[in-house]
């Protein structure tokens, strides 16, 4: 089953923050992040493992709270080069899902000067 | 490094004809391999996935069809287009299970 992101679309000014979540309905194994700018192909942000763990590299962080299978995407300090639609791809827990991606419908994030 | 590359990056083809798209990667060996659709303003579907030569596994029951002939090589093919199969295919590689890296993407446009 397809995770749920919200919200559908954020739209900012440089220099403010923005959270993307990111809900799923089955046991996952890991959490992937992506941006994608329009007409290109998605780019790997960052990828987070069962277990809890938070992760992060400049301004952008993610977490992973297995308990309640979500994650929740960190931009802050947004800069211009942000804008772009995110996606999260799950992993499930299970072994037929292995290293299978359902990907989320869309973050829609657009950042003004 | 790794590079993933794919071809044609654009394609207009009329129903009914076939398509062959291919998908190679430089850079790794046995890497997973996949095939994406991404209809206009939608989210990632998932259509084949390969964990090695001649092992495919069909996520959606369609008209297309995928082929790993060689190592980091990755065919999708169809024998009859549909106006339905329009779309933005992206092919992505993975080094087992982790993070997947996608390559530039075919426009597909069937009239």
């Amino acid at each position: 089953q397809q995770p749920v992101q919200s919200p559908q679309a954020v739209i900012l000014r440089e220099g403010e923050d923005a959270v993307i979540n990111c809900s799923s309905s089955k046991a996952l194994y890991s959490v992937h992040w992506y941006r994608q700018k329009h007409g290109e192909a998605p780019v790997f942000l960052m990828i987070l493992l069962k277990g809890g763990e938070q992760k992060g590299h400049d301004k952008i962080s993610a977490s992973f709270n297995e308990k309640k299978q979500q994650s929740s995407l960190y931009l802050t300090a947004s800069q211009l080069s942000y804008s772009g639609t995110y996606f999260c791809g799950t992993e499930g827990a299970g072994g037929t899902s292995y290293g299978k991606l359902t990907f989320g419908q869309g973050t829609i994030l657009t950042v003004h000067p | 490094s790794q590079t993933i590359h794919q071809w044609p990056a654009t394609l207009v083809q009329p129903v009914g004809s076939p398509l062959s798209l291919e998908c190679t990667v430089e850079g790794t060996s046995n890497p997973n391999l996949y095939w994406y659709r991404q209809a206009a303003g939608r989210g990632l579907q998932l259509l084949f996935y390969s964990v090695g030569i001649g092992q495919i596994s069909s996520e959606v029951p369609q008209n297309l069809s995928a082929s790993r002939p060689q190592d980091r090589q990755f065919i999708l093919s169809s024998k009859k287009l549909l106006l339905s199969d329009s779309g933005f295919y992206l092919c992505a590689w993975a080094p087992g299970r982790g993070e997947q890296y996608f390559g530039p993407g075919t426009r597909l446009t069937v009239t």
